[in-house]
């Protein structure tokens, strides 16, 4: 079974200034997908950035981008320009291939999340 | 596209009843999930249905806990003889599963607490 471990309860940054919330995972398995979940308070929790693991490339939507190191079985998240909004729980999540069984698995493995806070 | 819609938001039930959660997917995605998510921890996974077939189901899913998908639309789930130790949000994903491009939307969640 795969886990996912985010070793940082809680993460605090200045606005307009850089953070990277770290996350590790276990698995056996060489093809599968990586991603970040963002969850304001009571709000939905919503896609920030996903990793193909057999894509070298480190993902990047806008401000947030990935270093993958896959050897490592490392997936840190970097917010660039941090913004008041950026204020949330992430969570790191797992999810094997689906093509390499069957379409079986297709859940997610989260983390136990970092609460992000944003300081004016 | 209205996004995955979750019913109710908040329930406060006793213990020993029953209640009943519903999920309504973003309209054409086949598959759909249901998580549990206790405070401060990530989201863990329950089922999870492709059209009307309930493929996987966790460990966790005791069998006080039943889940549907009548026609592969909405989905409900039943927790009989609630307990304590059901108090969680209850959160429904839905996808379009189409090759290995699948990203799982989240509703707003069932926030419920057993008295």
């Amino acid at each position: 079974a795969q886990t996912v471990t985010q070793s940082q309860p809680e993460m605090s940054v200045q606005e307009a200034e850089t953070v990277t919330l770290s996350c590790t995972y276990d698995t056996s398995e060489s093809d599968y997908y990586l991603f970040w979940y963002k969850q304001p308070p009571s709000r939905q929790m919503i896609l920030v950035i996903r990793q193909e693991a057999y894509k070298q490339q480190n993902a990047t939507e806008n401000r947030f981008s990935v270093n993958f190191q896959k050897a490592a079985k490392s997936f840190s998240l970097k917010i660039s320009d941090s913004q008041l909004g950026d204020a949330a729980m992430y969570f790191c999540a797992y999810r094997s291939d689906p093509s390499m069984n069957n379409n079986a698995g297709n859940m997610l493995t989260f983390g136990g999340g970092t609460r992000l806070m944003v300081k004016p | 596209d209205t996004g995955v819609s979750q019913d109710p938001r908040h329930k406060i039930t006793k213990r020993g009843q029953n209640v009943t959660f519903r999920c309504d997917p973003i309209s054409e995605h086949n598959r759909l999930y249901w998580y549990r998510q206790t405070l401060g921890q990530g989201p863990e996974f329950l089922t999870y249905f492709q059209n009307e077939a309930q493929l996987e189901k966790s460990r966790l899913l005791s069998d006080r806990f039943s889940a549907e998908r009548p026609k592969g639309s909405f989905s409900t789930l039943e927790i009989q003889r609630t307990e304590q130790g059901d108090s969680a949000m209850y959160l429904c994903a839905s996808s379009l599963g189409v090759g290995v491009q699948e990203t799982q939307y989240f509703g707003p969640g069932t926030r419920l607490l057993v008295l």
